[in-house]
């Protein structure tokens, strides 16, 4: 597709169970970050993945979240024993590159609204 | 807290002025880009400026970097009611993470 897609757009969980959040990034895209945003306020990063490796991953909020990226495209953000806390929406974006002296245009998805009750 | 600070939180202007939006850093960075978010159209890339620049101009945005203060801003000129968002500034630090401010929400009244 042409712009950054995810799925699903909304998810409502009961506390205590396993979410799993998909991203599909632009083709040909090689930086790949994940984030979170809960009601009115700013974007809180969580990891980014170069290729498949996410060389830092202590922006997750807890050993509960998890993510993974296979074929330098998909990536998926798993939560565990989801907390009433971890609703928010959790937003993915994509780059062309990341550099030292890149960072490049971030594109963003349009989301996954997660409600845990 | 590595975040960026923008102020001001809420900005209020008539159609045809002028919006400033300041944003604050704590990291050194390798460069600062600025961000719209309105319900419609997502979070939308406006422009980026690198920490080795003092200004830099897109259409009726002009945005200005002082790393010695740590400091940006967003200037909108001619604003229009369209231009009604959230605007988030966002560093890429030189441990390359990305850090979004908590946002200035501009409305532009018609």
């Amino acid at each position: 597709g042409a712009g950054v897609s995810q799925s699903p757009s909304n998810k409502v969980t009961e506390k205590g169970k396993d979410v799993e959040l998909r991203c599909d990034p632009i083709s040909g895209h090689t930086a790949l970050y994940w984030y979170r945003q809960s009601l009115g306020q700013g974007l809180e990063f969580l990891i980014y993945f170069q290729g498949n490796s996410a060389p830092d991953k202590s922006g997750l909020p807890s050993d509960r979240f998890s993510a993974e990226r296979t074929g330098g495209s998909v990536s998926t953000l798993t939560i565990q024993r989801t907390q009433q806390e971890d609703s928010a929406v959790y937003l993915c974006a994509s780059s062309r590159y990341l550099g030292l002296a890149g960072g490049g245009e971030q594109y963003f998805g349009p989301g996954t609204r997660l409600t845990v009750t | 807290s590595q975040q960026g600070e923008e102020d001001p939180q809420a900005l209020s202007i008539q159609e045809g002025e002028n919006a400033t939006m300041n944003c604050s850093y704590k990291t050194s960075i390798n460069n600062l880009q600025w961000y719209r978010q309105n319900s419609g159209r997502g979070l939308v890339h406006l422009i980026l400026i690198r920490s080795n620049e003092r200004e830099k101009h897109s259409g009726r945005l002009r945005v200005t970097l002082d790393t010695s203060k740590k400091s940006s801003s967003l200037l909108i000129t001619a604003s229009r009611a369209a231009d009604t968002a959230s605007y988030f500034c966002a560093t890429l630090s030189t441990g390359n993470q990305f850090y979004f401010g908590t946002g200035t929400s501009l409305t532009v009244i018609p």
